[in-house]
Protein backbone atom coordinates (compact mmCIF):
# COMPACT_ATOMS: atom_id res chain seq x y z
CA UNK A 1 0.00 0.00 0.00
CA UNK A 2 0.98 3.44 -1.02
CA UNK A 3 1.98 5.09 2.69
CA UNK A 4 4.10 8.77 3.52
CA UNK A 5 4.66 8.73 7.15
CA UNK A 6 6.42 11.62 8.29
CA UNK A 7 8.45 12.30 11.38
CA UNK A 8 11.06 14.75 13.33
CA UNK A 9 8.37 17.37 14.28
CA UNK A 10 9.50 19.05 17.62
CA UNK A 11 9.07 22.16 19.91
CA UNK A 12 12.54 24.53 18.56
CA UNK A 13 13.14 27.69 19.75
CA UNK A 14 13.14 30.45 17.83
CA UNK A 15 16.60 30.44 15.31
CA UNK A 16 16.79 26.83 15.93
CA UNK A 17 17.16 23.82 13.36
CA UNK A 18 14.96 21.12 12.86
CA UNK A 19 14.63 18.01 10.45
CA UNK A 20 11.67 16.26 9.17
CA UNK A 21 11.67 13.15 7.24
CA UNK A 22 9.00 11.42 5.47
CA UNK A 23 9.57 7.73 4.81
CA UNK A 24 7.21 6.40 1.94
CA UNK A 25 5.98 2.74 1.40
CA UNK A 26 5.84 0.87 -2.16
CA UNK A 27 7.15 3.70 -4.59
CA UNK A 28 10.34 5.27 -4.99
CA UNK A 29 10.31 9.09 -4.27
CA UNK A 30 12.84 9.63 -6.92
CA UNK A 31 10.02 8.72 -9.45
CA UNK A 32 7.97 11.68 -8.22
CA UNK A 33 7.60 15.44 -7.49
CA UNK A 34 7.62 14.73 -3.56
CA UNK A 35 6.66 17.85 -1.67
CA UNK A 36 6.32 19.11 1.74
CA UNK A 37 2.82 21.55 2.40
CA UNK A 38 1.93 23.05 6.08
CA UNK A 39 -0.67 24.12 8.00
CA UNK A 40 -0.20 26.84 10.61
CA UNK A 41 -3.08 26.28 14.09
CA UNK A 42 -6.36 27.17 12.69
CA UNK A 43 -5.12 28.41 8.85
CA UNK A 44 -5.60 26.75 5.41
CA UNK A 45 -2.88 24.69 3.22
CA UNK A 46 0.44 26.58 1.96
CA UNK A 47 2.84 24.62 -0.25
CA UNK A 48 6.05 24.98 0.92
CA UNK A 49 9.19 22.85 -1.32
CA UNK A 50 9.03 20.35 -4.12
CA UNK A 51 11.53 17.86 -5.38
CA UNK A 52 12.08 15.64 -8.31
CA UNK A 53 14.86 13.21 -8.40
CA UNK A 54 17.20 14.95 -6.47
CA UNK A 55 18.61 18.03 -8.94
CA UNK A 56 15.13 20.00 -9.18
CA UNK A 57 13.93 21.64 -6.41
CA UNK A 58 11.66 24.50 -5.88
CA UNK A 59 10.63 26.65 -2.54
CA UNK A 60 7.95 29.37 -1.46
CA UNK A 61 9.29 32.93 -1.00
CA UNK A 62 8.26 32.29 2.89
CA UNK A 63 10.90 29.49 3.12
CA UNK A 64 13.48 30.28 0.78
CA UNK A 65 17.19 30.22 1.85
CA UNK A 66 16.20 28.97 4.47
CA UNK A 67 14.65 25.40 4.21
CA UNK A 68 16.12 22.70 2.02
CA UNK A 69 14.32 19.95 0.39
CA UNK A 70 16.25 16.22 -0.26
CA UNK A 71 15.79 12.57 -0.90
CA UNK A 72 18.25 9.96 0.54
CA UNK A 73 19.94 7.76 -1.92
CA UNK A 74 17.73 4.72 -1.07
CA UNK A 75 14.76 6.92 -2.80
CA UNK A 76 12.45 6.01 0.50
CA UNK A 77 12.70 8.81 2.40
CA UNK A 78 12.11 12.43 1.81
CA UNK A 79 13.64 15.21 4.35
CA UNK A 80 13.45 19.33 4.96
CA UNK A 81 15.95 20.69 6.67
CA UNK A 82 14.41 23.62 8.21
CA UNK A 83 16.86 26.84 9.43
CA UNK A 84 16.74 29.97 11.26
CA UNK A 85 12.96 28.84 12.40
CA UNK A 86 10.84 31.60 12.93
CA UNK A 87 7.46 31.64 15.27
CA UNK A 88 4.96 32.31 11.72
CA UNK A 89 6.82 28.12 10.80
CA UNK A 90 4.68 26.77 13.39
CA UNK A 91 2.70 24.19 11.53
CA UNK A 92 1.88 20.89 10.59
CA UNK A 93 3.90 19.92 8.11
CA UNK A 94 2.52 17.64 5.35
CA UNK A 95 4.47 15.47 2.93
CA UNK A 96 2.52 14.84 -0.40
CA UNK A 97 3.01 13.17 -3.27
CA UNK A 98 1.94 15.04 -6.96
CA UNK A 99 0.35 12.55 -9.28
CA UNK A 100 2.60 11.88 -12.12
CA UNK A 101 0.84 12.37 -15.42
CA UNK A 102 2.22 16.08 -16.15
CA UNK A 103 -0.81 16.68 -17.54
CA UNK A 104 -2.92 16.66 -13.91
CA UNK A 105 -0.85 18.53 -11.35
CA UNK A 106 -2.43 17.68 -8.00
CA UNK A 107 -0.93 15.48 -4.81
CA UNK A 108 -2.47 12.48 -4.63
CA UNK A 109 -1.35 10.69 -1.73
CA UNK A 110 -0.70 12.68 1.66
CA UNK A 111 0.78 11.31 5.14
CA UNK A 112 -0.67 11.99 8.28
CA UNK A 113 1.69 15.43 9.06
CA UNK A 114 4.12 16.10 12.03
CA UNK A 115 3.60 18.93 14.09
CA UNK A 116 6.73 21.94 14.39
CA UNK A 117 6.21 24.39 17.22
CA UNK A 118 8.69 26.96 17.16
CA UNK A 119 8.39 29.27 20.62
CA UNK A 120 10.96 30.24 23.28
CA UNK B 1 1.20 35.01 -9.35
CA UNK B 2 -2.49 33.70 -9.04
CA UNK B 3 -4.02 33.78 -6.29
CA UNK B 4 -7.50 31.79 -5.75
CA UNK B 5 -10.43 32.92 -3.54
CA UNK B 6 -13.07 30.43 -2.33
CA UNK B 7 -16.49 31.75 -1.33
CA UNK B 8 -18.58 31.43 1.03
CA UNK B 9 -15.96 31.14 3.94
CA UNK B 10 -18.64 28.81 5.73
CA UNK B 11 -21.40 26.99 4.43
CA UNK B 12 -24.38 25.90 6.75
CA UNK B 13 -26.46 23.55 5.38
CA UNK B 14 -28.27 20.01 6.43
CA UNK B 15 -28.31 16.90 6.02
CA UNK B 16 -29.10 15.76 2.61
CA UNK B 17 -28.82 19.29 0.97
CA UNK B 18 -26.77 20.47 -1.58
CA UNK B 19 -23.71 22.69 -1.27
CA UNK B 20 -22.14 24.48 -3.64
CA UNK B 21 -18.14 25.73 -3.12
CA UNK B 22 -16.78 28.49 -5.51
CA UNK B 23 -13.66 29.29 -6.92
CA UNK B 24 -12.12 32.14 -8.32
CA UNK B 25 -9.18 32.88 -9.63
CA UNK B 26 -7.55 36.00 -10.23
CA UNK B 27 -6.43 35.46 -13.55
CA UNK B 28 -7.59 32.58 -16.27
CA UNK B 29 -6.05 29.21 -15.11
CA UNK B 30 -5.50 26.06 -16.87
CA UNK B 31 -8.24 23.54 -15.79
CA UNK B 32 -6.19 20.34 -15.64
CA UNK B 33 -4.14 22.48 -12.94
CA UNK B 34 -7.62 22.84 -11.07
CA UNK B 35 -8.47 20.44 -8.13
CA UNK B 36 -10.36 19.81 -4.83
CA UNK B 37 -9.08 18.75 -1.23
CA UNK B 38 -11.43 17.79 1.46
CA UNK B 39 -10.06 18.37 4.85
CA UNK B 40 -12.20 16.92 8.12
CA UNK B 41 -11.35 17.65 11.27
CA UNK B 42 -7.70 16.49 12.55
CA UNK B 43 -6.80 14.47 9.20
CA UNK B 44 -4.82 15.06 6.31
CA UNK B 45 -6.01 16.67 3.34
CA UNK B 46 -7.59 13.98 0.52
CA UNK B 47 -8.09 14.71 -3.28
CA UNK B 48 -11.74 14.70 -4.40
CA UNK B 49 -11.73 16.38 -7.93
CA UNK B 50 -8.71 16.82 -10.54
CA UNK B 51 -8.66 18.65 -13.62
CA UNK B 52 -11.73 20.81 -12.81
CA UNK B 53 -14.25 17.74 -12.91
CA UNK B 54 -12.29 14.14 -12.34
CA UNK B 55 -13.36 12.87 -9.25
CA UNK B 56 -10.44 10.82 -7.69
CA UNK B 57 -10.36 7.31 -6.64
CA UNK B 58 -12.91 6.61 -4.13
CA UNK B 59 -14.37 9.59 -4.13
CA UNK B 60 -18.59 8.71 -4.49
CA UNK B 61 -20.48 10.41 -7.04
CA UNK B 62 -22.09 12.88 -5.04
CA UNK B 63 -19.21 15.21 -5.50
CA UNK B 64 -18.66 16.84 -8.95
CA UNK B 65 -16.99 19.68 -10.00
CA UNK B 66 -17.43 22.34 -12.82
CA UNK B 67 -15.86 25.62 -14.57
CA UNK B 68 -13.22 27.25 -16.56
CA UNK B 69 -11.35 30.21 -17.07
CA UNK B 70 -11.24 31.74 -13.47
CA UNK B 71 -14.64 30.33 -12.05
CA UNK B 72 -14.99 26.84 -10.64
CA UNK B 73 -17.41 25.20 -8.63
CA UNK B 74 -17.47 21.63 -6.35
CA UNK B 75 -20.79 20.62 -5.70
CA UNK B 76 -21.98 17.90 -3.28
CA UNK B 77 -25.49 17.05 -3.49
CA UNK B 78 -27.04 15.04 -0.72
CA UNK B 79 -25.01 16.17 1.98
CA UNK B 80 -23.88 12.87 4.18
CA UNK B 81 -22.19 13.24 8.09
CA UNK B 82 -18.75 12.51 6.68
CA UNK B 83 -19.07 15.72 4.13
CA UNK B 84 -19.06 18.11 6.60
CA UNK B 85 -15.45 19.34 6.48
CA UNK B 86 -12.92 22.31 4.71
CA UNK B 87 -12.34 22.03 1.13
CA UNK B 88 -9.89 23.66 -0.56
CA UNK B 89 -9.02 24.43 -4.46
CA UNK B 90 -5.80 24.31 -5.73
CA UNK B 91 -3.92 25.42 -8.97
CA UNK B 92 -0.49 24.80 -9.80
CA UNK B 93 1.49 27.33 -11.00
CA UNK B 94 2.38 29.69 -12.91
CA UNK B 95 5.74 30.01 -10.64
CA UNK B 96 6.71 26.39 -9.60
CA UNK B 97 4.51 25.22 -6.78
CA UNK B 98 0.98 24.92 -5.51
CA UNK B 99 -1.74 27.80 -4.40
CA UNK B 100 -4.11 26.77 -2.25
CA UNK B 101 -7.26 28.64 -1.75
CA UNK B 102 -8.50 29.66 1.69
CA UNK B 103 -11.11 27.24 2.19
CA UNK B 104 -14.40 27.00 2.86
CA UNK B 105 -15.95 25.25 5.74
CA UNK B 106 -19.37 23.47 5.36
CA UNK B 107 -20.77 23.34 8.75
CA UNK B 108 -23.99 22.05 10.06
Amino acid sequence: EVQLVESGGDLIQPGGSLRLSCEVSDFSVGRYYMNWVRQAPGKGLEWVSFIYSTFSTAYSDSVKGRFTISIDSSKITLFLQMNSLRAEDTAVYYCARRESSNYYYYMDVWGKGTTVTVSS
Amino acid sequence: EVVLTQSPGTLSLSLGERATLSCRASRSVTSSYLAWYQQRRGQAPRILIYGTSNRAAGIPDRFSGSGSGTDFNLTVTRLEPEDFAVYYCQHYGPSPGFIFGPGTKVDI
